[in-house]
C-alpha cells in the first residue's frame, strides 16, 4: 500500500529565506504531484513530476523528482508572505494519494 | 462550467441525520474522485467514478457512506445516520479521461459538522 510523508508538517520561516520541504513515498509510483491548499480553500495543482530527475519550476517553487530513492523536493527560493499556505505532496497509486501536507507561514 | 462545483459549501447535521453531498464536475469530464480531508490532515481518498460506473469504493469508511453518479456526470455523496467522525471537509475532483493519474481538478469542498 502506497504512503506519502511529508516532512516538515509545519513550516515557520522568515521572507527572503530559503528551504525545502520533502517528501518521501513507500512503493514505486509513476507520478508525483505537489498541490497548494489556501485556508478554506480548494486544492491548487502546481507541479507534475513523470520521471527521475524530473524537475520544474514556477517562480519561487521548484520541485525535483528521485524515483530511487522515492523522493520528491518542493525548494522556496527567497520566500515571499503570499507564499503562505499548506503544501501537499502525492503520489500515484490507482489513484492519487496525498500526504498530511506542510503548513508554511512566511514572516514579513 | 468553468470549475469543479461542491454544494452545499456548509452543512450541519446533527448525528444520526443523513446528508447528501452534491458534486458538478467540469462538462465532459470523465472521471470524478470523492476525497474526505479531516482538519489539518491530507486528503483520502473515498471512491472513483468513470462515467456512470463506481470503480472503486474501497476508501469509503463504512456501509453509511453512498455514492453515485447515475448519468455520468453530476454525482452525490450521501451518508446515513452521520456520526461525529463523520465531520470533515468531503472533496469532488473531475479530470477529463479515464486515466487515473491526469491531473484533478478539485471542487472548493463541502465542510460538514455533525454535532
Amino acid at each position: 500500500e502506497l504512503k506519502v510523508e511529508q516532512n516538515p508538517l509545519f513550516l515557520s520561516m522568515q521572507e527572503g529565506k530559503n528551504y525545502t520541504i520533502y517528501c518521501n513515498y513507500s512503493t514505486t509510483s509513476d507520478r508525483l504531484y505537489w498541490y497548494r491548499q489556501d485556508p478554506g480553500k480548494s486544492l491548487e495543482s502546481l507541479f507534475v513530476l513523470l520521471s527521475n530527475g524530473a524537475v520544474k519550476q514556477e517562480g519561487r517553487l521548484m520541485a525535483s523528482l528521485d524515483t530511487k530513492a522515492r523522493l520528491s523536493t518542493l525548494h522556496i527560493t527567497a520566500a515571499v508572505h503570499d507564499l503562505s499556505a499548506t503544501y501537499f505532496c502525492a503520489a500515484l497509486d490507482d489513484k492519487i494519494i496525498f500526504g498530511k501536507g506542510t503548513r508554511l507561514h512566511i514572516l514579513p | 462550467g468553468a470549475g469543479v462545483s461542491q454544494s452545499p459549501r456548509y452543512k450541519v447535521a446533527k448525528r444520526g441525520q443523513d446528508v447528501a453531498l452534491r458534486c458538478d464536475p467540469i462538462s465532459g469530464h470523465v472521471s470524478l474522485f470523492w476525497y474526505q480531508q479531516a482538519l489539518g490532515q491530507g486528503p483520502e481518498f473515498l471512491t472513483y467514478f468513470q462515467n456512470e460506473a463506481q470503480l472503486d469504493k474501497s476508501g469509503l469508511p463504512s456501509d453509511r457512506f453512498f455514492a453515485e453518479r447515475p448519468e455520468g456526470s453530476v454525482s452525490t455523496l450521501k451518508i446515513q445516520r452521520t456520526q461525529q467522525e463523520d465531520s470533515a471537509v468531503y472533496l469532488c475532483a473531475s479530470s477529463p479521461n479515464f486515466d487515473r493519474g491526469h491531473g484533478y481538478t478539485f471542487g472548493s469542498g463541502t465542510r460538514l459538522t455533525v454535532v
